[in-house]
């Protein structure tokens, strides 16, 4: 089953202002966590957030999760151009050792 | 800051030629991984490694992938015989504690292209 489905697949915004993904799962999850990737580069680990918290801030950004719904969403503030990347939400597979990926919101912010 | 080395950053083989990918974790890192992404899709998890053996791997990671850790700071990826659908972003990662739990650190990747 897929694991990790975000939306929008891709979002626009100009600099300045809020970027809001949207990251949904369908097994129980231990943890959530969301990486960006920057075209064509590696990826970054921004922020884990556990099955028993809601909501976690980084910065910019702040992760709010909610396991009744099986969703979880990351909002960056006062977006910069330096924040244009893809966004993935990852989970772990049963087994403990893998995460499960979504396809990522490629977010595009315009100066 | 500590970082994960991969080299090369990108790479181009003929099929059915075999070809290593290389990796140089964080030094006091315990856990290593192999991830791939095919262009336009999602990352996939290849194999995990601890304690100098497989933990475990997916259902892509048959018998023409193998992993090795041969010294105290390499770690590296290993298709024998490469095939068309083998090109891809492969990254590796390595984390102090069972990465799922507390996310990984991923190096840049190489981009392995299989002409």
């Amino acid at each position: 089953s897929q694991q990790g489905e975000e939306d929008p697949q891709a979002l626009s915004i100009q600099e300045g202002e809020n970027a809001t993904m949207n990251c949904s799962y369908k097994t129980s999850i231990n943890n959530l966590q969301w990486y960006r990737q920057n075209s064509g580069r590696g990826l970054v680990h921004l922020i884990l957030i556990r099955s028993n918290e809601r909501e976690k801030h980084s910065g910019r950004l702040r992760v709010t999760l909610d396991t009744s719904k099986k969703s979880s969403s990351l909002l960056i503030t006062a977006s910069r151009a330096a924040d244009t990347a893809s966004y993935f939400c990852a989970t772990p597979r049963g087994s403990n050792y893998q995460l499960i990926w979504g396809a990522g919101t490629k977010l595009i912010i315009k100066p | 800051e500590p970082e994960v080395t991969q080299t090369p950053s990108h790479q181009v083989t003929q099929m059915g030629q075999e070809v290593i990918l290389r990796c140089v974790p964080i030094s006091n890192h315990l856990y290593f991984y192999w991830y791939r992404q095919i262009l336009g899709q999602k990352v996939e998890f290849l194999v995990s490694f601890y304690n100098n053996e497989i933990s475990e791997k997916s259902e892509i990671f048959d018998d023409q992938f193998s992993v090795e850790r041969p010294d105290g700071s390499n770690f590296t990826l290993k298709i024998r015989s490469t095939k068309l659908e083998d090109s891809a972003m492969y990254f590796c990662a390595s984390s102090e504690e069972q990465g799922v739990f507390y996310g990984y650190t991923f190096g840049s990747g190489t981009r392995l292209t299989v002409v």
